[in-house]
């Protein structure tokens, strides 16, 4: 099992361009989420879903949007990156003990 | 709201016992998670305290005092591999069973 996969694992975005970071799982559990970590701020939470077709905000929700078709995928979009959102971006899948897995990370860049 | 506080930094010596302390305010309360991050990596989950008092899990212990918002990450022998940064993290109420972390504590670990 693969666990948590997201793709790219590196990015260089120009100011105002869009893009989608991918995020999947083969654990079959129902609730993902979307955290980005600063230098010194922790990891803070973007959006999370409790299961297919459900989504919602989290801490810092703005500039990012999300949907769930399927257990297995959860997508997040940059609608026009800024360079605040120069960070590293992690998907978590949560086991029913509250126990987070995060994927591996994608390192993006707005310039 | 929640807030939660730690060290931005502690170095130990390879072979001792090192304490990383986390306060933490929350209008409710449902459990404190210490992960572990290794530079460049994802975090990692070591423990999970609901109850007070002291878990052991091998090297690493956590101990939790809710009348205080105070918990602790006690790691015993240290070893080199230990050199990472030590995230403290709460669930965010309302929001399922996401965590909001504090900005993690690195921990150098010195021959």
């Amino acid at each position: 099992n693969a666990g948590v996969t997201q793709t790219p694992k590196f990015q260089v975005l120009k100011t105002g361009q869009s893009m989608t970071l991918q995020c999947a799982q083969d654990m079959n559990h129902e609730y993902m989420s979307w955290y980005r970590q600063d230098p010194g701020m922790g990891l803070r939470l973007i959006h999370y879903s409790v299961g297919a077709g459900i989504t919602d905000q989290g801490e810092v929700p703005n500039g990012y949007n999300v949907s769930r078709s399927t257990t297995e995928d959860f997508p997040l979009r940059l609608l026009s990156a800024a360079p605040s959102q120069t960070s590293v971006y992690f998907c978590a899948v949560t086991a029913g003990s509250y126990e987070q897995y995060f994927g591996p990370g994608t390192r993006l860049t707005v310039t | 709201g929640q807030n939660i506080d730690q060290p931005t930094e502690m170095t130990a010596t390879e072979g001792a016992i090192v304490q990383i302390n986390c306060t933490y305010q929350t209008s409710g309360f449902n459990g404190l998670f210490w992960y572990q991050q290794h530079a460049g990596e994802a975090p990692t989950f070591l423990s999970y305290n609901v109850l007070d008092g002291l878990e052991e899990k091998g090297r690493f212990s956590s101990f939790l005092s809710r009348s205080k918002g105070y918990s602790y990450l006690l790691l015993k022998e240290l070893q080199m591999k230990d050199s990472a940064s030590y995230l403290c993290a709460v669930p965010i109420l309302g929001a399922g069973n996401m965590l909001t972390f504090g900005g993690g504590t690195r921990l150098m670990v010195k021959p």
